[in-house]
């Protein structure tokens, strides 16, 4: 059983359309991270959320913590194929030292 | 380029052997991580080292183990490898060893075992 619960596991939208991603856990976590993985590549960071409720915003994508910190979504406005890869959460929950990696969710964008 | 490198980018091999993979963190970077990345399994993380120490344990088989060296460059050596072995090895480096510490990927060495 992953700690971290990823959904869905794969999307495959038209270019211009939104689309969410959802990483959901029974754990408290003191921070979230996103990453982007591309075929053959290392996951690259995107953003850490720290705080309750909090929103970053990166150009096209929204991020959002959870109130109770259990869960995270990730929004993507205006999808365009350069977001095509497999995006990751991760996280050590509070209990924890190790960081623990959903299993992804695979986002292709049609041109 | 997250100023992760790791070495070889491929390997190919036969069950039983004996294999070393290599790591070089960022500059400046103490804390080193490796994970195993299968189809089935996804990101597996294996261990963590700081400055040289072991901090933290994962899912690492007996048959694996890694160290840190004074540089900092770090190897996951692997031995008697089996098929299931078949997999990517990602290094991250971070600045200290805290949970929330984000950390930073190297391109990965893909080792396939025949």
């Amino acid at each position: 059983t992953q700690l971290l619960e990823q959904s869905p596991q794969f999307l495959s939208i038209q270019e211009g359309e939104n689309l969410t991603v959802y990483c959901n856990s029974s754990s408290v976590f003191s921070s979230l991270q996103w990453y982007r993985q591309e075929p053959g590549e290392g996951p690259v960071l995107l953003v850490t959320v720290v705080t309750g409720g909090e929103v970053k915003k990166l150009k096209r994508l929204t991020f959002q913590f959870g109130d109770a910190r259990k869960d995270s979504s990730l929004h993507i406005t205006a999808a365009q194929p350069g977001d095509t890869g497999l995006y990751l959460c991760a996280g050590a929950p509070s209990n924890d030292y190790k960081l623990s990696f959903g299993a992804g969710t695979t986002v292709t964008v049609r041109a | 380029d997250s100023g992760v490198t790791q070495t070889p980018k491929h390997l190919i091999t036969a069950t039983g052997q004996r294999v070393t993979l290599r790591c070089s963190p960022r500059s400046g970077d103490l804390s080193v991580y490796w994970y195993q990345q299968s189809l089935d399994q996804g990101l597996q993380f294996l261990i963590q080292y700081y400055n040289g120490e072991e901090r933290a344990k994962g899912n690492i088989l007996e048959r694996f183990s890694a160290q840190q060296f004074p540089d900092l460059h770090s190897e996951l050596n692997l031995s008697s490898l089996e098929l299931g072995d078949s997999a990517l090895y990602f290094c991250a480096s971070s600045i200290t060893a805290g949970r929330t510490n984000e950390q930073f990927f190297g391109p990965g060495t893909r080792l396939t075992v025949l």
